[in-house]
């Protein structure tokens, strides 16, 4: 079965940091992997998806993420962290073999951004 | 337009009272997805319809009755909910449904408080 686990629940970055929020992923079968953000009291957004096209996918608002095969790994990075970047990341993993389309997401990481 | 509408956006009921959550887009998609959301969890998928017809029931009791009348509408009906249903109802739509690298786009979500 597909699964993502997403290393820290919390993370927190200076702004103008680094960003990394790490996601490891369990599947049998060549995975579809996400990105997706969540701001405060709204839905979720896509940031990026991973659709074996290329390994290193370019997202919306500066984010990008690696596919590693050899690592089980899909890190989310973006270079220079601004304030408008706290919110809830989630990372997902699509679940092939399913009637429809089906997503299982990872438990979150929470980025804050200090001043 | 990519944007998909819940209403309404907070709810508080009784768990004898019967309600219903609206969830409606207008990007042509076929596919419509219930989600629920804990706080500080991950969203769990409930329901998704594609095509107008339920094709994933995440075993979900049966207190809670999807409905889809066409393709850019879906109902959740409730129905002698406990207090541990309340929670963040996310709706979602994807273009087909069926092809499982295909991107959701969430709506905000209805806020539930089960008393």
């Amino acid at each position: 079965a597909q699964s993502v686990t997403q290393l820290g629940s919390h993370v927190s970055v200076s702004e103008g940091a680094l960003v990394l929020l790490r996601c490891n992923y369990s599947s049998s079968v060549p995975p579809y992997l996400f990105w997706y953000v969540q701001y405060p009291n709204q839905g979720l957004q896509l940031l990026l998806k991973y659709t074996s096209a290329a390994t290193l996918v370019k997202g919306i608002n500066g984010f990008e993420a690696e596919f590693k095969k050899s690592e089980t790994s899909f890190h989310l990075t973006k270079p220079s962290a601004h304030m408008s970047d706290a919110a809830e990341y989630f990372c997902a993993v699509s679940a092939p073999g399913s009637s429809a389309s089906k997503i299982i997401f990872g438990s979150g990481t929470r980025l804050s951004i200090r001043p | 337009d990519t944007e998909v509408t819940q209403t309404p956006k907070h709810l508080v009921m009784g768990m004898t009272n019967k309600k219903s959550l609206k969830c409606e887009q207008h990007m042509g998609h076929r596919a419509m997805y219930w989600y629920k959301q804990k706080a500080k969890k991950p969203p769990e998928l409930m329901f998704v319809y594609s095509y107008e017809k339920l094709s994933i029931n995440e075993s979900v009791p049966s207190r809670f009755s999807p409905e889809c009348p066409n393709s850019s509408l879906l109902n959740l009906h409730l129905h002698a909910l406990q207090p541990e249903d309340s929670a963040l109802y996310l709706c979602a739509s994807s273009q087909e449904g069926t092809i499982i690298f295909e991107t959701q786009y969430f709506g905000p979500g209805t806020r539930l408080l089960v008393l």
